[in-house]
């Protein structure tokens, strides 16, 4: 089976912007979940989907949003990019939630000048 | 939300040597992943260790969740180890959220 894949892989965008990553879960797996990672914060938890729903969000601004598709495959964006948004964005997908093991894809690393 | 730590934050080894890297965490967890970050930043899946031992090769990890620790060994160290280990619980709504500690940076030397 094909792991999770996240385009773009890299990215580099400017102040004020907006952006969209993409991620595609594992075949067969029905919820994405999104973290940020940066030298500063760590990993730190966005999103996640469900079946289309967002079933659970961290404590970030509203600039900060996603959206999954009916073959759970995700995007999520970022508009007003600020230079605090550079950072490694993760996906990861699982098969059964609550307590299903979560797989990563390889990140989209953006940078915000 | 529950609080992650991970100790020691650096470990330096030599090829060969044994680790052992610890994780607590403050509130009860049905769930816990170990996870290593390579140096290209993916996240690779070691274990799903809600409680008791597990092994895989050189790796195994055992959890007492009455306790509130985890713990992962590496024995046989190997370059190729080196990276971030991190451990994940998952937060106070949901198994979905995980919740991660600062990482072990593990440096395997030659």
């Amino acid at each position: 089976k094909a792991g999770v894949t996240q385009t773009p892989r890299y990215l580099i965008k400017t102040r004020g912007q907006q952006v969209t990553l993409s991620c595609s879960p594992i075949s067969g797996h029905r919820s994405v979940s999104w973290y940020q990672q940066t030298p500063g914060q760590g990993l730190q938890f966005l999103f996640e989907y469900f079946s289309e729903t967002q079933r659970n969000k961290g404590n970030f601004p509203g600039r900060f949003s996603g959206r999954q598709f009916s073959n759970s495959r995700s995007e999520m964006n970022v508009s007003t990019l600020e230079l605090g948004d550079s950072a490694l964005y993760l996906c990861a997908s699982s098969l059964a939630q609550p307590e299903g093991t979560q797989y990563f894809g390889p990140g989209t690393r953006l940078l915000v000048l | 939300g529950i609080q992650v730590e991970q100790s020691p934050p650096d470990l330096i080894l030599q090829e060969g040597a044994n680790s052992t890297l610890r994780c607590n965490f403050s509130d009860s967890v049905n769930n816990l992943q170990w996870f290593h970050q390579n140096p290209w930043g993916q996240l690779i899946n070691l274990f799903y260790i809600p409680s008791g031992t597990k092994q895989n090769g050189r790796l195994s990890a055992t959890t007492v969740a009455t306790e509130r620790y985890s713990l992962l060994y590496i024995s046989s160290s190997q370059t190729t180890d080196s990276g971030v280990y991190f451990c994940a619980p998952p937060g106070e709504t949901s198994g979905s959220r995980l919740t991660f500690g600062e990482g072990t940076q593990l440096t395997v030397n030659p």
